[in-house]
């Protein structure tokens, strides 16, 4: 069965400084992966995703993930943090069951951002 | 467009009691889903449906059944509340006409408090 893993649970950085949040995934082909933003008391929001082609992978709000086959990771990144990005981030393998396509979450990293 | 729209957004209830989750999305999705979100554990799948008249289980479905009567809206029963269905419960809808990776548009959530 597929699995995702998401090892800080929290992660503190200053404003204007780099992130980057790190995803492991397991499963066995071809995975899509994804990265979803978590602000308090909301839903969940698509920053990006990955399902073939470039391995880099633009999203919104300035944020980049990297496909990595042989690492099986998909790590998300930011070259300058602000602070509206404090929220929870959670990685999620897509797989296919029949005609949907199923999302097994990680557990999620929340970001704090100093100012 | 509203998106995907949840009802109610907060409810207690105590244990044995009833009560139904509706949600609703105005983007013509095939696909949708229940899910939910326990402190530490990331997002769990219940149940998901494929289509209008269509559902299936997740990962977690005792305890919960769907419906799916008509294409907009997908309905989470608790028959007898219990202190573990304590927790936040997302829908999330989808459309995938050519079997690529989906994305999953998510409502805001209904915090459920089983006392």
């Amino acid at each position: 069965a597929q699995s995702v893993t998401q090892p800080d649970i929290h992660i503190t950085v200053s404003e204007g400084a780099s992130l980057e949040l790190r995803c492991n995934y397991s499963y066995g082909a071809t995975p899509y992966l994804f990265w979803y933003v978590q602000s308090p008391g909301q839903g969940l929001q698509l920053l990006l995703k990955y399902f073939s082609g470039d391995t880099l992978v633009q999203g919104i709000k300035g944020f980049e993930a990297e496909f990595k086959r042989s690492q099986s990771s998909f790590n998300l990144r930011k070259p300058s943090v602000h602070w509206s990005d404090a929220a929870e981030y959670f990685c999620a393998v897509g797989v296919r069951a029949g005609t949907a396509s199923k999302l097994t979450f990680g557990t999620g990293t929340r970001l704090q951002v100093t100012l | 467009n509203a998106g995907v729209t949840q009802t109610p957004k907060f409810r207690v209830l105590k244990t044995g009691q009833s009560m139904t989750l509706l949600c609703a999305q105005d983007m013509n999705h095939e696909y949708m889903y229940w899910y939910r979100q326990d402190p530490g554990m990331g997002l769990r799948l219940i149940h998901y449906s494929v289509g209008e008249g269509t559902t299936a289980k997740g990962e977690v479905p005792d305890g919960y059944n769907v419906s799916r009567l008509k294409k907009q809206n997908f309905l989470l029963g608790l028959e007898s509340a219990a202190p573990s269905q304590t927790s936040v419960y997302f829908c999330a809808s989808s459309y995938d006409p050519q079997g690529q990776a989906d994305t999953q548009y998510f409502g805001p959530g209904t915090r459920l408090t089983v006392l």
